[in-house]
Order: structure tokens, then C-alpha cells, then sequence
């Protein structure tokens, strides 16, 4: 059955130090999509894309980065990690336009 | 400033009485609308969803009203069950764009 994985579940890391999120669907999705869930904000939109080598910033983009190198993959990079930046990241993909987004089961991220 | 609102951070409703989950948008290009359910550590899922061109669809036990004039679309679920308690987040996408808005949430509680 098709997926979309994130890894990992779990991460505790230091201020300052940069750090990687693995986003990989198995749905042959060309959009895929990062969020963040925090306490009164619901979901943000971190970057997306559309296509290989496609990507965008969404609305609280500041600090992190992404890149499209296949249509399986997403990761999303904190270039150095602050503590704002601790929450609970979901990766999602869509076929296309008006499609559902299908969400991983996301990533709890805390910086010490 | 906030284009998809949900007013209401909670709700609780008695088990087989009808649960009813609101939600107001500013943007007037949105045009298509989402329900996500997202339970304790996992991911959101979607549940169901409406075009601008109606204005009401029906899943089951869940259905979503929309009225554009006013702005606002409601979530109900007839009858609620105790599987039913989780947060709902009303989304939002619109000009032929694959980003959808996210609202708030709202917690919904079904008392036994």
C-alpha cells in the first residue's frame, strides 16, 4: 500500500545546530507539502512543491530550507535550530489541483 | 490576519446527539473547502469536502454545509459516536492553488 513515512519520530536537539527532516511518499505525489502544529496556531505551511526540483515558501518559512531532488522525497532542513522552532512537524502530498493532502504521522521536534 | 477561522477551541457533545463544528473564511477566492480529523500523535486525515458550486455534501454521518454569502461553513455529525472525539480542522484553497489554509481547530468531545 502506498505511504507517505516520516522520520524521525522523535527529535531533541541544541540551539544552533542544524538539522534534517525526512519526508518519502510512495504515491507517485507531485505536491508535497510541510507544516508545522503549534498550541493556538493549528497548521502552517513551512515550503512546498510541486515537481522535482520545484519549491516554495509558504507563510512561516523563515530558518528552515527544502529541496526536491525526486518526487519521492522532501526533507526539510533547519539551516541552525532555535528554540521557536520546537513543535510538531506533518508532511503531507497531493495528486494535484483539489486533490486531498494524505499527512505522515509527523515528526516532534524539541530545541534545547 | 487569519483567512480561515474556527472560533471555537472546544466542544463537547453527548454520544448520539448531533455534533456541529463551525467555520468562517475572509478570502473570497477560496473555493474549495476541506474537514481534517487528527487524533493524539498521529496525522490529520482528511474527511470530507465541498466546492463553491454547492452547498451542502453529504458522507455518511458527516456532512458540510456551505453558505458563501456569509462566509461560513459547518461540519455535522449525526449521530456522534465516541470514535467522533478529536480535533477537526476546517481548511480552505482557492484561485486554482493546491495550498490549502488551515484553520485553528477545534477540539471536539463526545461524552458518553
Amino acid at each position: 500500500d502506498a505511504e507517505i513515512t516520516q522520520s524521525p519520530r522523535h527529535k531533541i536537539t541544541e540551539t544552533g545546530r542544524q538539522v534534517t527532516l525526512a519526508c518519502h511518499q510512495t504515491w507517485n505525489h507531485n505536491n508535497m507539502f510541510w507544516y508545522r502544529q503549534d498550541l493556538g496556531h493549528g497548521l502552517r505551511l513551512i515550503h512546498y512543491s510541486y515537481g522535482v526540483q520545484d519549491t516554495n515558501k509558504g507563510e512561516v518559512s523563515d530558518g528552515y530550507s527544502v529541496s526536491r531532488s525526486n518526487t519521492e522525497d522532501l526533507p526539510l532542513t533547519l539551516e541552525s535550530a532555535a528554540s521557536s522552532q520546537t513543535s510538531v512537524y506533518f508532511c503531507a502530498s497531493s495528486e494535484g489541483l483539489l486533490n486531498e493532502q494524505f499527512f505522515g504521522p509527523g515528526t516532534r521536534l524539541t530545541v534545547l | 490576519d487569519q483567512q480561515v477561522k474556527q472560533n471555537s477551541p472546544s466542544l463537547s457533545v453527548q454520544e448520539g446527539r448531533i455534533s456541529i463544528l463551525n467555520c468562517d473564511y475572509t478570502n473570497s477566492m477560496f473555493d474549495y473547502f476541506l474537514w481534517y480529523k487528527k487524533y493524539p500523535a498521529e496525522g490529520p486525515t482528511f474527511l470530507i469536502s465541498i466546492s463553491s458550486i454547492k452547498d451542502k455534501n453529504e458522507d455518511g454521518r458527516f456532512t458540510v454545509f456551505l453558505n458563501k454569502s456569509a462566509k461560513h461553513l459547518s461540519l455535522h455529525i449525526v449521530p456522534s459516536q465516541p470514535g467522533d472525539s478529536a480535533v477537526y480542522f476546517c481548511a480552505a484553497s482557492g484561485n486554482r492553488d493546491d495550498k490549502i489554509i488551515f484553520g485553528k481547530g477545534t477540539r471536539l468531545h463526545i461524552l458518553p
